[in-house]
Formats: C-alpha cells, structure tokens, sequence
C-alpha cells in the first residue's frame, strides 16, 4: 500500500545550521506531498505543499521539491532558529486512484534547535 | 475565522468509564477526521466522514471505539469502556472538498486513562 518513510529523529541543530529532513514515498499515481508541522502541545498545521512533479513548496523559508523521479520529497531549510524546534511530519494525499480522501501520515521528525 | 474547535482539552477518567471526545469542524468543510497519537504508534487515523457519512472506519480499534457526526457541524469520538492503553491524545481535523488538500487541525484532547 501507500506509505510515507521519513528519516528517525531527533535531528540536533544549531541555530543557523542548514536543516534536511528526508521523505520518502510510495504510491500508486499521483499524490499530493504535504509538510505539516506540530510545536509542542499543539495540533498539526500545514507548513508547504507540492502537488505536482517538479513544484517546489515553500513557506517561512523551508522548501521541499517533488522529485517524482526518486519518489521524495525532502524539507530544507537553510538556517534554523530556535523557534523552528517542532515535529515534522511528511503526508501524501489526493485523488491519485487510491479512491480514498484522506492523507498518509510519515513517523514524524522531531528537529531540536539550540542556541 | 475559528479553526477546528475540540472539547475538552484535557479528560482524566478511571478505566471504565465512557469517555466522549467533540469537534466542531471548520464552517464548510465538508470532511472530518479523528486522529490518535501516541509516542509508541504515531499519528494514526481512526475514521473520517465525507458530509457526515463515515468513509473508512478501518482505523477504530476495536468495538470500544464509536464515531458519530449527525450533523455538518458536530462530531463525537465515544470510547466505551474505556481502558489504559487508550491515553493519547485525539486530533479532529476537517477539510474542504472531494479532493483532499490541507487538512485543518484542532489543538487535541489530552485523554489519560487511569
């Protein structure tokens, strides 16, 4: 089935360091990919998406290509603050033949930054 | 505008009781999502409707588990009896359309069985 991989946590920066979360995906046609964010003690908000090949998502300086070619979709960011300490979580979704209407989840990537 | 509205915050109850979960969806979205999430297993979905059917309830646990939406601006997450290994913490999340796009998230219900 359809599936999201993301790379195991937690990634340690520090402020102003150049961040790379990789994701990968599975699936049948052609899905949507999201990076959603989760700061502590809240629900998960969107931060960019691509829903084609080739778009570029971007949103409060992180970026992510749909790289249909090696099926990713990795989040960059090149200088990391404090405050982008969360839990990223890759998804994909859309009406891409699954018939469904909901999105597939990654593990989730918690990024701690220091000072 | 309000986002996804969720009561309550927090739900401390002993193992046996009924526990119910509320979301208000955002105005016009027309789909809803429950999530559970938990350190061991993620972030897991456990039913979402599309205009107040239930599409795919593959995720609910086990017949403890209950979902309803009676009407496009309510729905109830039961659990009934509850047990321990239910404490999470539960997402209600709409969206808007057939095709799906971001999905809006509420701030969670902190749920701890005792």
């Amino acid at each position: 089935g359809d599936s999201v991989t993301q790379m195991e946590g937690p990634v340690t920066l520090s402020e102003e360091a150049f961040l790379t979360i990789n994701c990968t995906y599975t699936a049948t046609g052609y899905p949507s990919l999201f990076w959603y964010v989760q700061y502590p003690g809240e629900g998960l908000q969107l931060l960019l998406k691509a829903t084609k090949a080739d778009d570029k998502g971007s949103n409060k300086g992180f970026e992510a290509t749909y790289r249909k070619e090696t099926t990713s979709f990795h989040l960059e960011k090149g200088s990391v603050q404090v405050s982008d300490s969360a839990v990223y979580f890759c998804a994909l979704g859309g009406n891409y033949g699954g018939a469904t209407n909901k999105l597939i989840f990654g593990t989730g990537t918690l990024l701690a930054v220091q000072p | 505008d309000a986002g996804v509205i969720q009561s309550p915050r927090h739900e401390v109850t002993e193992m046996g009781q009924e526990v119910t979960l509320r979301c208000k969806p955002i105005s016009g979205h027309n789909s809803l999502f429950w999530y559970r999430q938990t350190m061991m297993r993620g972030l897991e979905l456990l039913i979402y409707f599309n205009n107040n059917v239930p599409i795919d309830d593959s995720g609910m646990p086990e017949d403890r588990f209950s979902a309803k939406m009676p009407n496009a601006s309510f729905s109830t997450l039961k659990i009934q009896p509850s047990e321990p290994r239910d404490s999470a913490v539960y997402f209600c999340a709409s969206t808007s359309g057939n095709i799906v796009y971001e999905q809006y998230f509420g701030p969670g219900t902190r749920l701890t069985v005792t």
